[in-house]
């Protein structure tokens, strides 16, 4: 049982152009989620996150969108640049007081120079 | 200098035999974990330690046994190795979660590949 689905295993993106990864969830429960980037051979890498009580949180290039009535969440990257270029998890967890991020199975993003 | 570093990066080994997986952080994290990656690359918990003190431990065979020496160490001891249990395993920490508190992000190890014969 997936509580958390990242249906796109791969997508390729030109460099400077935005990069969308998506994620859905299902456990009404989950009021905080985060994304995290993992390169070959190594551990994943904390990127951006967000809180249930918002619906959009930036970072520099990245943005976190957050709809909870559709229980979906998307990573945008703008400009993306070839050191984008990785698996991107999206992670749930039921939040404060919480130890346990329940993770999607990863998207591949290549962007091409 | 490596925050949270395992040993070794790689095992090879035969069904049936014992090993260990080490882990040491260095970010005066209070918490610590295990995950298993699977073939299908879902990245699942397996378990957790606050303060050398299990809080998760998720449907994990018992085979797997965590210990905490202290809490910059969570080692991972398998017993009886199966074919089934190759996979790739990160270790994680991060800071004691506080109630009311935004939850605190968890710094991932390298992984180890095991692979089981």
């Amino acid at each position: 049982d997936q509580q958390v689905k990242q249906n796109s295993p791969s997508l390729s993106v030109q460099e400077g152009r935005i990069s969308i990864l998506n994620c859905d969830y299902t456990n009404s429960m989950f009021d905080y989620f985060l994304w995290y980037k993992k390169y070959p051979a190594e551990g994943p890498t904390f990127l951006i996150s967000i809180s249930s009580i918002k619906d959009k949180n930036e970072d520099g290039r990245f943005t976190v969108f957050l709809n909870k009535s559709a229980k979906h969440l998307s990573l945008h990257i703008v400009p993306s640049q070839p050191g984008d270029s990785a698996v991107y998890f999206c992670a749930a967890t039921p939040g404060a007081g919480s130890y346990q991020l329940t993770f999607g199975k990863g998207t591949k993003l290549s962007v091409i120079p | 200098d490596t925050a949270v570093s395992q040993t070794p990066k790689y095992l090879v080994t035969q069904m049936g035999n014992d090993k260990s997986i080490k882990c040491e952080q260095n970010l005066g994290h209070d918490t610590m974990y295990w995950y298993k990656q699977d073939s299908k690359k879902f990245l699942k918990i397996m378990f957790s330690y606050n303060n050398k003190e299990l809080i998760i431990n998720e449907t994990v065979p018992n085979r797997f046994s965590p210990k905490s020496p202290d809490k910059a160490h969570l080692n991972l001891h398998i017993n009886s190795l199966e074919l089934g249990d190759s996979a790739v395993y990160f270790c994680a920490s991060s800071q004691s979660i506080r109630q009311g508190a935004l939850i605190d992000t968890q710094y991932f190890g390298p992984g180890t590949r095991l692979t089981v014969l």
